[in-house]
């Protein structure tokens, strides 16, 4: 059973940046199996995914944060980073990392709590 | 692929049967094997989504069978055939046919 932690900072200003982790348990971040994906939710509102990385260094991110957003894993750590440049209060959301299974690629099966993130000035 | 999914909200009867739909601007159903690269997943407050349903209609491990997926192409709907307290949640649909994956904006089920 994975188990996903994400992790992140206090209160942003806007234009400063974003950058989240998260620590996997129970399954490898790199090989190519899984597909470690990186959502989020503006509060009361839906879901919206933000990219997903792979074998650690191939990703595939949502092309309206295309330009902000950067992912990457560090094998030795179990460790996923989201960074995400020149946030605004657009930005506010609870950011969840995930599991998505190669063999079902989009199939969310194992989700982290979130972590909310604000961005206020 | 615009989600939309109706209604936003409903309440039922204990025991009674709810009915979410949600549609798809384009198809999602692959035409070389008929599968739906469809999900339908449930948030209760202050918690991640549980995945509950993927290729349309297969049930998560786990899954009470009382929650069934169904639909192809656009159109795809997912029954609780009676309704638990324990439901009680938001429910979201979302596509995996392409990405960007894009998901429903929800419908709140209530007990009524």
């Amino acid at each position: 059973q994975v188990q996903l932690l994400e992790s992140g900072p206090g209160p942003l200003k806007p234009s400063e940046t974003l950058s989240l982790t998260c620590t996997v348990s129970g399954g490898s971040i790199d090989g190519g199996t899984n597909y470690w994906t990186w959502i989020r939710q503006r509060p009361g509102q839906g879901l919206e995914w933000i990219g997903y990385i792979y074998n650690t260094g191939s990703a595939h991110y949502n092309p309206t944060l295309k330009s902000r957003i950067n992912m990457s894993g560090e094998t030795s750590k179990s460790r996923l980073s989201l960074t995400l440049t020149s946030v605004t209060a657009a930005d506010t959301a609870v950011y969840y990392c995930a599991r998505s299974k190669s063999e079902a690629r989009g199939v969310i099966d194992s989700w982290g709590q979130g972590t909310l993130v604000t961005v206020s000035s | 692929i615009v989600m939309t999914q109706s209604p936003d909200s409903l309440a039922v009867s204990l025991g009674e049967r709810a009915t979410i739909n949600c549609k798809s601007s384009q198809t999602v159903t692959q035409s070389s094997s008929a599968m739906s690269n469809l999900t339908w997943y449930q948030q209760k407050p202050g918690q991640p989504p549980k995945l509950l349903i993927y290729w349309a209609s297969t049930r998560q491990s786990g899954v009470p069978d009382r929650f069934v997926g169904s639909g192809s192409g656009s159109d795809f709907t997912l029954t609780i055939s009676s309704l638990q307290v324990e439901d009680v949640a938001v429910y979201f649909c979302q596509q995996y046919f392409t990405t960007p994956w894009t998901f429903g904006q929800g419908t709140r089920v209530d007990i009524k």
